[in-house]
């Protein structure tokens, strides 16, 4: 099975930060990899696809890049609809695995 | 507007079987494959398999297989979860998905459905 590490398991900031999360796989999964966002006691949504395609209706603050083993998420200007916890998934090769999540927490 | 309503939070003991479900509307139920997802409390999210209701076509993540049970209902866009015997590592919240077509990853999901088992 193919890992996914996300890192950093806990990030602390403040409205307005741009902040970053990175996602390494444990082998290449050329560009295969889906950004969720998920708030408590809710359903994950969808944020990005394809390592960089933004979801429709998600808000141009959210970006993605990467491909073959590493893959960031930024979200270029915090807002407080953002505070959630961030996770993502490769669909490269069966079976489809999910990090552990990046709980983006206020400072 | 596409949805997926989940069947309601369900406590069992050890031993129980149980079947949890997922009706979707607002698109085609019959031709779009339908994935279930654990998460475990307090964990990262963990895909157990798909199947596409049309014709009951299902693939079991390995971790998965022989331990649950998919199958569906096209005629009432009604996806089922299944387990024979529960333990009590079975305690997580259990989501379904929309599969998007050619690919491998879920644009719309469940509420999702906590079962806890407990003696």
């Amino acid at each position: 099975d193919i890992q996914m590490t996300q890192s950093p398991s806990t990030l602390s900031a403040s409205i307005g930060d741009r902040v970053t999360i990175t996602c390494r796989a444990s082998q290449s999964i050329s560009r295969w990899l889906v950004w969720y966002q998920q708030k408590p006691g809710k359903a994950p949504k969808l944020l990005i696809y394809e390592a960089s395609i933004l979801e429709s209706g998600v808000p141009s603050r959210f970006s993605g890049s990467g491909s073959g083993t590493e893959f960031t998420l930024t979200i270029s200007s915090l807002q407080p609809d953002d505070f959630a916890t961030y996770s993502c998934q490769q669909y490269n090769s069966y079976p489809w695995t999910f990090g552990l999540g990046t709980k983006v927490e206020i400072k | 507007e596409v949805q997926l309503v989940q069947s309601g939070a369900e406590v069992k003991k050890p031993g129980e079987s149980l079947q949890i479900s997922c009706q979707g509307s607002g698109y085609d139920f019959a031709n779009s494959w339908i994935a279930w997802v654990r998460q475990l409390p307090g964990k990262g999210l963990e895909w157990m398999g798909t199947i596409y209701p049309g014709d009951s076509d299902t693939t079991y993540s390995p971790s998965f297989q022989g331990q649950v049970t998919m199958s569906a209902d096209k005629s009432i866009n009604t996806a089922y979860l299944q387990w024979s015997s529960l333990k009590a590592s079975d305690t997580a919240m259990y989501y379904c998905a929309r599969r998007v077509s050619a690919h491998y990853f879920f644009d719309f999901w469940g509420q999702g459905t906590l079962v806890t088992v407990s003696s």
